[in-house]
């Protein structure tokens, strides 16, 4: 089975701070996201790489940045914790594109990192 | 990207089938339609996909139109832990997932 880990369940930041969600899949997926998700609000896509050192914004890139160094490891950083950005984090993974059959590699995620800025 | 429309919510009695529509009358032809769930406190799950063929996996059943503009995912016998929000999701090669608001479905004994 795929396995995506994301290193904290729950993490508690205070304003300022710096924070680093961390991630890894054990699949040699090409494809990594971040989503966040609120109330009301659904789930968000923060960023996305589609390859080490690749990262492309999603819809609410502001605030946040990403590190892709490793193929299997997709980090989160809030350069400076705001308490809007307190949260339900989520990660996913995939294969690039074309899975089998022609079709679209299916996203599976982590359970999530539940972060609250104070 | 495709815009979905999904009932709020849905309730189902255990061991009935649960059928879960979903309306996507602006998918283009390259985009998949993807089913995700969402257990309470857990990280989305996938379910099933398909482009226009009926498909059937171990966890459900997806029925799509001629016009591909709805679709129906069917779990066959509902238990307690199908309990869980359900996503509907266009999808094309090379672009990420984008979840709405999905269905509420509730499983009651």
């Amino acid at each position: 089975d795929v396995k995506v880990t994301q290193s904290s369940r729950y993490l508690v930041k205070r304003t300022g701070e710096k924070v680093f969600l961390e991630c890894v899949q054990d699949m040699d997926h090409e494809n990594m996201f971040w989503y966040r998700q609120d109330p009301g609000l659904g789930l968000r896509l923060i960023y996305f790489s589609y390859d080490v050192k690749m990262k492309e914004k999603g819809d609410i890139p502001e605030g946040y940045s990403v590190s892709r160094e490793k193929k299997e490891r997709f980090s989160l950083i809030l350069e400076s914790a705001s308490t809007n950005q307190t949260s339900m984090y989520l990660c996913a993974s995939s294969f690039l594109s074309l899975g089998r059959g022609g079709s679209v590699s299916p996203l599976h995620f982590g359970n999530g990192t539940r972060l609250t800025v104070t | 990207d495709a815009k979905t429309t999904q009932p709020p919510s849905m309730d189902c009695a255990e061991g009935r089938a649960a059928n879960l529509p979903c309306n996507h009358s602006t998918i283009s032809g390259n985009e998949y339609v993807y089913w995700y769930r969402q257990i309470h406190s857990q990280g989305p799950q996938y379910i099933i996909h398909g482009l226009k063929n009926n498909e059937t996996n171990e966890m459900a059943s997806l029925i799509i139109t001629e016009d591909r503009k709805s679709s129906t995912l069917i779990l066959p016998h509902a238990t307690l832990r199908d309990t869980a929000v359900y996503y509907c999701i266009p999808r094309g090669a090379g672009t990420a997932l984008i979840f709405g608001k999905g269905t509420t479905l509730s499983v009651s004994s």
